[in-house]
C-alpha cells in the first residue's frame, strides 16, 4: 500500500483536459510544498515532469501543470496528446521520500 | 547535462546479495545526494535511500536493516547492496540524483535517472 494515494486510472480525448489527484496526509503533501511527479512510458525510466509543486524542469512542455491544496496535489494535462498516454507518479516527504501507487493515463 | 549509467547482477538466488553500481557523467558529483529507487514489476516506486559525497547516508526505514550505499568519489560513482534477499525484492531498481546537499531533506526531486536494472530473484 503506497503513502500517497493516487486513481489508477485516467482518460481523456485529444486536445481535453485531465487532472490526476495524489493524497496524502498533513504530515507529507499538506506539511510540505515539494510534491513532484514524473512520468513513465512503458519500459522507460521516470522522467521528472513537476518539482516544488508546481515548477516545470526545462523542457518540460507548459501542457503540464501542477497545483496544492490542504492534503491534495494535483498534476494537470492540458491539450492532450498522444505521447502523454503513460504512467504518472506523485512523490513528496514522509520522513523520507514516498510516492503515490501511480495512474495510468489513457488517450482515447 | 547530467547522465546516470546503472549496472549488476540481474539474477540472485533466496539470501544473496544483490549489488550495483551507478556513474554519474557531468555536472557536480558533491553537490546532491544520489539515490537509489525500485519499482516491482507493474507496481509501483519505492525510495531505498541516498548518499552524498561525504558518506552521510538515509535509509528507508523498512529496509534499513538488510540495506548499504556507499561511495566512490574518485570515480563519481555510488553502490548499493541489499543483503538477504528474497522474491519480494525482485524490481527493477534506479538510480537518480536527488536534493542539492545544502537544501533541507524534505526539499527532494529525482532527476536525472539511471536506465534501471531488472533484479529477478528466485532459486
Amino acid at each position: 500500500q503506497s503513502a500517497l494515494t493516487q486513481p489508477p486510472s485516467a482518460s481523456g480525448s485529444p486536445g481535453q483536459s485531465v487532472t490526476i489527484s495524489c493524497t496524502g496526509t498533513s504530515s507529507d503533501v499538506g506539511g510540505y510544498n515539494y510534491v513532484s511527479w514524473y512520468q513513465q512510458h512503458p519500459g522507460k525510466a521516470p522522467k521528472l515532469m513537476i518539482y516544488e509543486v508546481s515548477k516545470r524542469p526545462s523542457g518540460v512542455p507548459d501542457r503540464f501543470s501542477g497545483s496544492k491544496s490542504g492534503n491534495t496535489a494535483s498534476l494537470t494535462v492540458s491539450g492532450l496528446q498522444a505521447e502523454d498516454e503513460a504512467d504518472y507518479y506523485c512523490s513528496s516527504y514522509a520522513g523520507s521520500p514516498v510516492f503515490g501507487g501511480g495512474t495510468k493515463l489513457t488517450v482515447l | 547535462q547530467v547522465q546516470l549509467q546503472q549496472w549488476g547482477a540481474g539474477l540472485l538466488k533466496p539470501s544473496e546479495t544483490l549489488s550495483l553500481t551507478c556513474a554519474v557523467y557531468g555536472g557536480s558529483f558533491s553537490g546532491y545526494y544520489w539515490s537509489w529507487i525500485r519499482q516491482p514489476p507493474g507496481k509501483g516506486l519505492e525510495w531505498i535511500g541516498e548518499i552524498n559525497h561525504s558518506g552521510s547516508t538515509n535509509y528507508n526505514p523498512s529496509l534499513k536493516s538488510r540495506v548499504t550505499i556507499s561511495v566512490d568519489t574518485s570515480k563519481n560513482q555510488f553502490s548499493l547492496k541489499l543483503s538477504s534477499v528474497t522474491a519480494a525484492d525482485t524490481a527493477v531498481y534506479y538510480c537518480a540524483r536527488g536534493r542539492n546537499v545544502v537544501v533541507p531533506a524534505a526539499m527532494i526531486w529525482f532527476d536525472p535517472w539511471g536506465q534501471g536494472t531488472l533484479v529477478t530473484v528466485s532459486s
